[in-house]
């Protein structure tokens, strides 16, 4: 089985904190994803990743920033939380691109609520 | 515009009758790929159903099925025998041919409907 893990499944940050938010994935996929759900707006994409160190912006990217050092871990970082990014974030993962069925991996989730 | 659009917030049905979850899409692309997910309260997204736009039968997986209607651009989840343990949040969602390479298989999603099975 696939298996998608996130470094916490709850967390409360201070304004103006750096926060990393971490992500594990046990497959071997090469894409990776950040995204972050809010009621009534759905899972909007913040960043993706489609291989070590490279990373692309997803439709939300103002205020993060991500890190894929290896391929198995992909890392979102607040660089200065704020109120607003208050959410839950979800990662997930997919085998490899250029596969129209192939479908994302998601991770538990981490609610994150910044004070 | 919305690429996927999910108009029923919230949803009822009592336990052992279908139900069908609306999703409606808008895409220039010929090529496509419509997904279910279902999040229950753990927060986990459990993928159910794929159907590629150029799939001449509908999906069926188990309970699960869409229908999909290409003229319309809806791909509707049909849930047969509903059992409490189907009460979730259900997300639809859309892979375009446009951005399939070199966008890492993107999908954007519906803003999802919360379903309730009674008893």
């Amino acid at each position: 089985d696939v298996k998608v893990t996130q470094s916490s499944r709850y967390l409360v940050k201070r304004t103006g904190e750096k926060v990393f938010l971490e992500c594990v994935q046990d497959m071997d996929h090469e894409n990776m994803f950040w995204y972050r759900q809010d009621p009534g707006l759905g899972l909007r994409l913040i960043y993706f990743s489609y291989d070590v160190k490279m990373k692309e912006k997803g439709d939300i990217p103002e205020g993060y920033s991500v890190s894929r050092e290896k391929k198995e871990r992909f890392s979102l970082i607040l660089e200065s939380a704020s109120t607003n990014q208050t959410s839950m974030y979800l990662c997930a993962s997919s085998l490899r691109q250029g596969i129209f069925s192939e479908t994302q991996y998601f991770g538990p989730g981490t609610r994150l609520l910044v004070l | 515009a919305q690429k996927i659009t999910q108009t029923q917030p919230g949803m009822f049905v009592q336990e052992k009758e279908a139900v069908t979850l609306d999703c409606t899409y808008d895409t220039s692309d010929q090529s496509y790929g419509l997904f279910w997910y279902k999040q229950p309260s753990s927060g986990e997204m459990i993928f159910l159903i794929y159907q590629g736009s150029y799939d001449e039968q509908n999906a069926t997986e188990g309970r699960y099925s869409l229908n999909f209607q290409k003229a319309r651009k809806s791909a509707n989840l049909v849930i047969s025998a509903s059992q409490l343990g189907d009460s979730a949040m259900y997300f639809c969602a859309m892979r375009e041919a446009s951005i399939l390479t070199g966008g890492g298989n993107k999908l954007t999603f519906g803003t999802g409907t919360q379903l309730k099975v009674e008893l």
